[in-house]
């Protein structure tokens, strides 16, 4: 079974510049959350996508916006990089709802360098 | 003051010791605790899900969640070199619009040495 793809894993990018992520759930699971990790420190929450609805939004600037499409997969888009966007930015999928939100599957992540 | 604070590491074990890994936190919202297990230039991995207090326990690996004190304990017995990773603890509570979003410790990285 194929697990969490996203893409791409590496990219370059320079401070004005705007990116797009991109994150393919587990079959059958509907909610995808997407973590920013910086350098020696936990993922931070951006978004939780539920059913193509945000279901959350964690401390980020207007810079960041997402979507999800309605074969579940999801976009993250940054704008006006800055060099403190450099991260491993994590997509995560669930069955969504009540009882299966907690369990996440986490991808293996897209690794953004900002020059 | 962070919510979740985890013992940050490194740290550094002969094959076979008794590991504790620990992290505290601060919101008593928090309903719902984990452990992930991150290896490098990988995703965290999901070792550990438990929501009442006391103990939980999964072959090598026992977590202990103490709601009264807010800390919670990974052990990992009988230490092994694949064991080497990042631990993560995470924690959620049910925000508005029902989603529950994982509040992550820094992460303590592991080295068991052979």
């Amino acid at each position: 079974d194929a697990g969490v793809t996203q893409s791409p894993t590496h990219l370059i990018k320079t401070r004005g510049q705007q990116v797009t992520l991109r994150c393919s759930p587990i079959s059958g699971h509907k909610s995808v959350s997407w973590y920013q990790q910086v350098l020696g420190q936990g993922p931070q929450f951006i978004f939780q996508y539920y059913e193509k609805e945000e279901r959350g939004r964690g401390n980020f600037p207007d810079r960041f916006s997402a979507r999800q499409f309605p074969n579940y997969s999801s976009e993250l888009n940054v704008n006006a990089l800055l060099l403190g966007d450099s991260a491993l930015y994590l997509c995560a999928s669930s069955l969504g709802g009540l009882a299966g939100a907690n369990v996440l599957t986490f991808g293996a992540g897209s690794r953004l360098t900002v020059l | 003051q962070k919510e979740v604070e985890q013992d940050p590491g490194p740290l550094s074990v002969p094959e076979g010791a008794i590991v504790s890994l620990n992290c505290t936190y601060s919101n008593s919202a928090f309903q719902y605790f984990m452990w992930y297990r991150q290896y490098s230039r990988k995703g965290p991995e999901l070792l550990m899900y438990t929501y009442s207090s006391g103990n939980k326990e999964d072959g090598r690996f026992t977590a202990q969640v103490d709601k009264s004190s807010k800390y919670i304990s990974l052990f990992i017995r009988d230490s092994q070199p694949s064991d080497s990773a990042t631990y993560l603890c995470a924690m959620s509570f049910i925000s508005s619009g029902s989603a529950r979003q994982l509040t992550f410790g820094s992460g303590t990285q592991l080295t068991v040495l052979p």
